[in-house]
């Protein structure tokens, strides 16, 4: 099957560690992207990635850092200087020009205790 | 950037029409109007999108004014599974598809 897959589902760290969220697609596409979700809230940009080997900052990025390696993986790590980083982070994919859609992965639920 | 407005949250009767509007009366000649919905602790799913003219697939239909500065999603038949949170979105930029996510409409259907 193809899609994006997001793993672990739920995450717990504690406070002062840096953790690294996987977010995998077979689905071919250019472009990732990360989003962090608070409860009651919209999505909020981190970070994307249009092309292997390059990413920009999204609206969020501070105390965030992410690579692409692969065309198929995009993961996030979430490091110390985040100060709020109990979130719902999602992962996304598509072709990469405008007009088509994002395909999104479940989604990690991170808990830092 | 264009942003969007849309009420906080609808109620709506299984099988009957759901009609979502939303206002986008900054959005800019290339931009398209995205919507996707969210139901609870899941990842968003992408519904339709269209530039200009209206849309239909076997999801919903998206009617664009024609000044491009309001859209209504409608969901025909509206099921209990259609309960979610439904985002207006209009894209950010010509060359990527950076989206920016409000807060949405709460859509509730009930029996």
């Amino acid at each position: 099957d193809g899609g994006i897959t997001q793993s672990p589902k739920y995450l717990f760290r504690k406070e002062g560690q840096n953790v690294t969220l996987s977010c995998e697609q077979n689905l071919n596409h250019d472009a990732m992207y990360w989003y962090r979700q608070d409860p009651g809230q919209g999505l909020r940009l981190i970070y994307y990635s249009q092309i292997v080997n390059d990413f920009q900052k999204g609206d969020i990025a501070e105390g965030y850092s992410v690579s692409r390696e692969k065309k198929e993986s995009f993961p996030l790590t979430v490091t110390s200087a985040q100060k709020n980083p109990t979130a719902f982070y999602l992962c996304a994919s598509s072709i990469g020009q405008a007009g088509n859609e994002q395909f999104f992965g479940p989604g990690t639920r991170l808990t830092v205790l | 950037d264009a942003k969007t407005t849309q009420p906080p949250s609808m109620d709506c009767a299984e099988g009957r029409a759901a009609n979502l509007p939303c206002n986008h009366s900054t959005i800019s000649g290339n931009e398209y109007v995205y919507w996707y919905r969210q139901i609870h602790s899941q990842g968003p799913q992408y519904i339709i999108h269209g530039l200009k003219n209206n849309e239909t697939n076997e999801m919903a239909s998206l009617i664009i004014t024609e000044d491009r500065k309001s859209s209504t999603l409608i969901l025909p038949h509206a099921t209990l599974r259609d309960t979610a949170v439904y985002y207006c979105i209009v894209s950010r930029s010509y060359n990527t598809d950076k989206l920016i996510f409000g807060t949405g409409t709460r859509l509730q259907v009930f029996p």
